[in-house]
């Protein structure tokens, strides 16, 4: 069974500097779909990244990019020019590919706070 | 473009009644989901729909949760009767089709809490 794993509960990030989310993942397969949602109070879980795994390019998304290590099994975030916005839940993805149905499997998540 | 809507947003209840949770999808996204957030953990899937019909129920606690999608539109989570750990968030979310590669968008999700 594919597991998810988020090391860091909480990170803490000062205005306009950058920091970067670790996330492992294990999984036995060799196409799948990693994903990073963000989660803020408001609950809604939102999109914010997503990297196809037979793609060896690392996916940006304007102040978000990720490194993704298929060897290493590792899927990290950077995010970029931080924003108190930016301050939320953020939750590590997997998902199967290959055109098949498996459902999204979360990591714990890691709070993001932003200081001003 | 209307998102995924669900309610009621909150929803108090003691142990051993009855809840119910509802959910609109994103017009024309034929799968739906249903996940369980317990505090401090990442969702977790209770059962995907395709059109009308489940794709997988495996992680549903059957003895107490239902759900159903009769016209393949909105949904119906149900619980009954409820346990203490099932306080949690509820969270709906749906695609245009259930490959891997769509993603699923997300509602605001229905915080319960048992006394």
């Amino acid at each position: 069974a594919q597991t998810v794993t988020q090391s860091q509960p909480e990170m803490s990030v000062q205005e306009a500097e950058t920091v970067t989310l670790s996330c492992t993942y294990d999984t036995s397969e060799s196409d799948y779909y990693l994903f990073w949602y963000k989660q803020p109070p408001s609950r809604q879980m939102i999109l914010v990244i997503r990297q196809e795994a037979y793609k060896q390019q690392n996916a940006t998304e304007n102040r978000f990019s990720v490194n993704f290590q298929k060897a290493a099994k590792s899927f990290s975030l950077k995010i970029s020019d931080s924003q108190l916005g930016d301050a939320a839940m953020y939750f590590c993805a997997y998902r199967s590919g290959g055109g098949s149905q498996g459902n999204l499997i979360f990591g714990k998540g890691t709070k993001l706070s932003v200081k001003p | 473009e209307a998102g995924v809507a669900q309610s009621p947003r909150y929803k108090i209840i003691e142990k051993r009644q009855s809840v119910a949770f509802w959910c609109n999808p994103i017009s024309g996204h034929a799968t739906l989901y249903w996940y369980q957030q317990i505090l401090g953990q990442g969702p977790k899937l209770l059962i995907q729909f395709q059109n009308n019909g489940v794709v997988d129920d495996s992680q549903l606690p059957k003895d107490r949760f239902s759900a159903e999608r009769l016209k393949g539109v909105d949904s119906t989570l149900k619980i009954q009767p409820a346990k203490l750990e099932d306080s949690a968030v509820y969270l709906c979310a749906s695609s245009l089709s259930g490959i891997s590669n769509q993603p699923q968008h997300f509602g605001d999700g229905t915080r319960l809490s048992i006394l």
